[in-house]
């Protein structure tokens, strides 16, 4: 099975700052990696798929990278919307999501 | 617009049984393949099992192998997940989400999730 281990499992962060979030793969999944937010109560919603494909309608400051094993979500300055609980997923054998990382405010 | 609605989830005693539904609209339902991922009270998401558009394939996560089923019917729009044999480490929000690619990817519509309670 492939694992997905995210870091850091919490941030603390203030609005404006630039955030990154780490995501690393147990194996090579090539580029089939995913990012999701997921606000209290909510359902995930999807910001990336391919690692760096940005969906429509999320805003520009969200940007993926990686291949291979090791993946990064940066948001470029956090707005107060942006305060959530966030999660990679590995498509590339069955499904599996990482543990997630939560953005509180500082 | 897609939409995903959960439904059949509650109360159940350990080693009982329910069965899911997943109300699909608004796109065409036997074009996607679909899965169920559930999520236990302040955990993360874990995926559960996977159907193809066909019925053709399906995965399913080594945590309920053996004891849910997972089934669609195309012609009612509509996606299932029998849960045998439930322990309380079932109890969770279980919810289903369409896979993007029809062969196994990203999951980009989700439904507002079905809260199920294992317990005596």
């Amino acid at each position: 099975d492939i694992q997905m281990t995210q870091s850091p499992s919490t941030l603390s962060a203030s609005v404006g700052d630039r955030v990154t979030i780490s995501c690393r793969a147990s194996q090579s999944i090539s580029s089939w990696l995913a990012w999701y937010q997921q606000k209290p109560g909510k359902a995930p919603n999807l910001l990336i798929h391919d690692a760096s494909s940005l969906e429509s309608g999320v805003p520009s400051r969200f940007s993926g990278s990686g291949s291979g094993t090791e993946f990064t979500l940066t948001i470029s300055s956090l707005q107060p919307d942006d305060f959530a609980t966030y999660y990679c997923q590995q498509y590339h054998t069955y499904w599996t999501f990482g543990q997630g990382t939560k953005v509180e405010i500082k | 617009e897609v939409q995903l609605v959960e439904s059949g989830g509650g109360l159940v005693q350990p080693g009982g049984s329910l069965r899911l539904s997943c109300a699909a609209s608004g796109f065409t339902f036997s074009g996607y393949g679909m899965n169920w991922v559930r999520q236990a009270p302040g955990k993360g998401l874990e995926w559960i099992s996977y159907i193809s558009s066909s019925s053709n394939t399906i995965y399913y996560a080594d945590s309920v192998k053996g004891r849910f089923t997972i089934s669609r019917d195309n012609a009612k729009n509509s996606l299932y997940l029998q849960m045998n044999s439930l322990r309380a480490e079932d109890t969770a929000v279980y919810y289903c989400a369409r896979d993007e690619r029809g062969s196994g990817s990203y999951l980009g519509y989700w439904g507002q999730g079905t809260l199920v309670t294992v317990s005596s």
